[in-house]
């Protein structure tokens, strides 16, 4: 166990549903992340939350919507998807060094979500 | 851009050594990383290496950095069928916003016992 658990494990949506994937993260952790990881392409970052403020958004689609409630929390809300987005959502917590760009920086993963969009 | 190339697939048999490698082009990298994905499992951190080191070892593991050519490896003493998984190369630019590692695609390692 890493810490960062993710629900539902496994998710199938067709293009019209709205549906919301969870993450929580036991590690006292101030800064979160979503990923997507799809077959034959590099990780792609979506989302940055540090201190609950949302720092950085990669030119994700709208259908996407993230909320971070509080600093152990993190969702992801989806709607209207696409069948080129079915992936795996991952979700990451870390503890933002204080020494800002370049600094090192340890990412714990959650398990994922396996999106399927029919 | 920034670009982080694996290859992606490595076979070995149970009791050899594995060396995966990685290359990158950022030039700037602080961090260089190594996690390991197990099937339906999210990413762990394996080990990290620092710019300005060039080798660094932690029990079965070693890590070697080439700054020059913007060449990382990842060497798996004693390879075993548990060590079987996707592995991961990522850098840390200076220029990189928090959280936004730079990924390779993955390399699949597969151990014949």
């Amino acid at each position: 166990e890493t810490g960062v658990t993710q629900t539902p494990r496994h998710l199938v949506m067709g293009m019209t549903n709205k549906k919301s994937l969870k993450c929580e993260q036991h590690l006292g952790h101030n800064a979160m992340y979503w990923y997507k990881q799809s077959a034959k392409k590099p990780l792609e970052l979506m989302f940055v939350y540090s201190l609950e403020e949302r720092v950085e958004n990669n030119s994700v689609p709208s259908r996407f919507s993230p909320e971070c409630p509080n600093s152990s929390h993190l969702f992801l809300h989806l709607h209207t998807l696409q069948p080129e987005d079915s992936a795996l959502y991952l979700c990451a917590s870390s503890q933002a060094p204080a020494g800002g760009a370049g600094t090192n920086e340890k990412l714990f993963f959650g398990s994922g979500t396996q999106l399927s969009v029919l | 851009g920034e670009d982080v190339e694996q290859s992606l697939f490595l076979s070995v048999r149970e009791g050899d050594s594995s060396v995966i490698n990685c290359t990158y082009t950022d030039s700037s990298s602080t961090y260089l990383y190594w996690y390991k994905q197990e099937p339906g499992a999210g990413l762990q951190l394996l080990t990290y290496i620092f710019s300005n080191m060039d080798m660094k070892q932690d029990q079965r593991l070693t890590v070697l950095l080439n700054k020059k050519d913007k060449h990382l490896s990842l060497r798996i003493a004693d390879t075993q069928t548990g060590d079987s998984a996707i592995y991961f190369c990522a850098e840390r630019g200076y220029g990189g916003s928090q959280g936004n590692l730079i990924f390779g695609k993955g390399t699949k390692l597969s151990v014949k016992p």
